[in-house]
């Protein structure tokens, strides 16, 4: 069955750095999500990326997936403590079932 | 526009109790999801209703979970008798159909501690 990969598990990063966290599937998404979840609360969407090479900013978060619709990134430009949580990728496989990966934690060093 | 709701929120059962769990979608979403959500891991899809009718309840431990959507608005999701392994935030969503390319908004979760 298709599966997600998030990498890394986790991650702690100085305030004000970059940073980058990956999500990478085996076989051709169809649709790809990105979450963010603060601990005790529910998923906070963040983007949808539907076509390959597609980009899209909110804030000082940016997305993409690649052009073969197997990898996408989140990029996250001078990290605020605002943006510590788990961050977690969903897809529609070829079956039109939403996948999840496992989470990426998030910690900011202030 | 009011987001998903849930409730409770948080909850702590002995084993072999019952737990109930009530979810309110936002307003004309027909679709309504219930996930179960494991530390440490992503959520896991439990059932799945297009209004008030079951599209995907394959991962649903049939034995000792339910889950009802009268009207095709608010759901209620069943637990008995809750196990250990039950121990999770079960967290509600919607979208206004099914996936592929609608955008699904979660409810706050609600958290369950069987001990």
């Amino acid at each position: 069955s298709q599966e997600l990969e998030q990498s890394p598990q986790s991650l702690i990063v100085q305030e004000g750095k970059n940073l980058t966290i990956n999500c990478t599937s085996s076989k051709t998404l169809y649709g790809l999500y990105w979450y963010k979840q603060k601990y005790g609360e529910g998923l906070i969407f963040l983007m949808m990326l539907q076509k390959g090479g597609e980009e899209k900013s909110h804030e000082k978060i940016t997305a993409k997936l690649d052009e073969k619709k197997q990898q996408s990134s989140l990029h996250i430009t001078a990290s605020q403590p605002s943006h510590a949580g788990i961050y977690l990728c969903g897809a529609d496989d070829s079956n039109y079932q939403l996948i999840w990966g496992a989470g990426t934690k998030l910690i900011i060093k202030p | 526009e009011a987001g998903v709701a849930q409730s409770p929120r948080y909850k702590i059962i002995e084993k072999r109790q019952s737990v109930a769990f009530w979810c309110n979608p936002i307003s004309g979403h027909a679709t309504l999801y219930w996930y179960q959500q494991i530390l440490g891991q992503g959520p896991k899809l439990l059932i799945q209703f297009q209004n008030n009718g079951v599209v995907d309840d394959s991962q649903l431990p049939k034995d000792r979970f339910s889950a009802e959507r009268l009207k095709g608005v608010d759901s209620t999701l069943k637990i008995q008798p809750a196990k250990l392994e039950d121990s999770a935030v079960y967290l509600c969503a919607s979208s206004r159909a099914g996936y592929s390319g609608n955008t699904i908004y979660f409810g706050e979760g609600s958290w369950l501690t069987v001990v």
